[in-house]
């Protein structure tokens, strides 16, 4: 069963702290995996995308990870804002057959950053 | 450029009401789709387009229709709310169905929707 699962479910860090969520997925085959931040109230927004041949790839403050033989990303925010109270969401592609263009979403980790 | 709108923002109906969420993007985008969000679950879809007049189901479509008659309107319709269908909306749209790393989905901000 094609699932994307993130932990943790909800994290809380003092601004200034770094941090990193977790996302792990079994779809197959695999296109690309997104993250996303989610402001409260509001539609999520892309951060970053990786395809399966990326080990690293950076958007300012956060760094995201893919190992694509494990099947796990983390997201790595450095020197947390207030502004990086969000949820942030870990996106899976699937890449043909049944899974062509689905995106499997992951539940999200709800971090708060306290000052 | 607004990207992806929604309205309305919020809306209260009573079980049995009909309504209809808009949703509009004028990034001259092929693909759109209706995710629903519930708590403590992710983004789940539940009717897609992959261009005027084509529509189809996703993953949670009963209780909900679809159209899609210009490019850039992709109307959702709830025909007899059920209080199950108490939830967050989000029309989303990109370029195509394709998982091309250029092929970003543009959220809009969503309606939260109760039924009472």
């Amino acid at each position: 069963k094609n699932q994307v699962e993130q932990s943790p479910q909800s994290l809380i860090i003092l601004e200034g702290k770094n941090c990193t969520l977790q996302c792990n997925y079994t779809v197959s085959p695999f296109s690309n995996l997104r993250w996303y931040k989610q402001d409260t109230g509001r539609g999520p927004v892309s951060l970053t995308i990786m395809t399966f041949s990326e080990n690293t790839k950076s958007n300012g403050r956060y760094t995201a990870t893919l190992d694509a033989d494990t099947k796990q990303s983390s997201l790595h925010i450095t020197a947390s804002q207030l502004s990086d109270s969000a949820s942030y969401i870990c996106v899976v592609s699937g890449d043909r057959g049944s899974t062509l263009g689905r995106l499997y979403f992951g539940r999200g980790t709800q971090l708060t950053v306290w000052p | 450029n607004a990207g992806v709108t929604q309205t309305p923002k919020f809306q209260v109906l009573k079980t049995g009401q009909s309504m209809t969420l808009q949703c509009a993007q004028d990034m001259n985008h092929e693909y759109m789709s209706w995710y629903r969000q519930d708590p403590g679950m992710g983004l789940r879809l539940i009717h897609y387009s992959v261009g005027a007049g084509i529509t189809d189901q996703g993953e949670v479509p009963n209780g909900y229709n679809v159209s899609r008659s210009t490019t850039e309107d992709f109307p959702l319709r709830l025909l007899s709310a059920a209080p199950s269908q108490t939830s967050v909306y989000f029309c989303a749209s990109s370029q195509s169905r394709g998982t091309s790393v250029n092929n970003e989905q543009f959220f809009g901000p969503g309606t939260r929707l109760t039924v009472l």
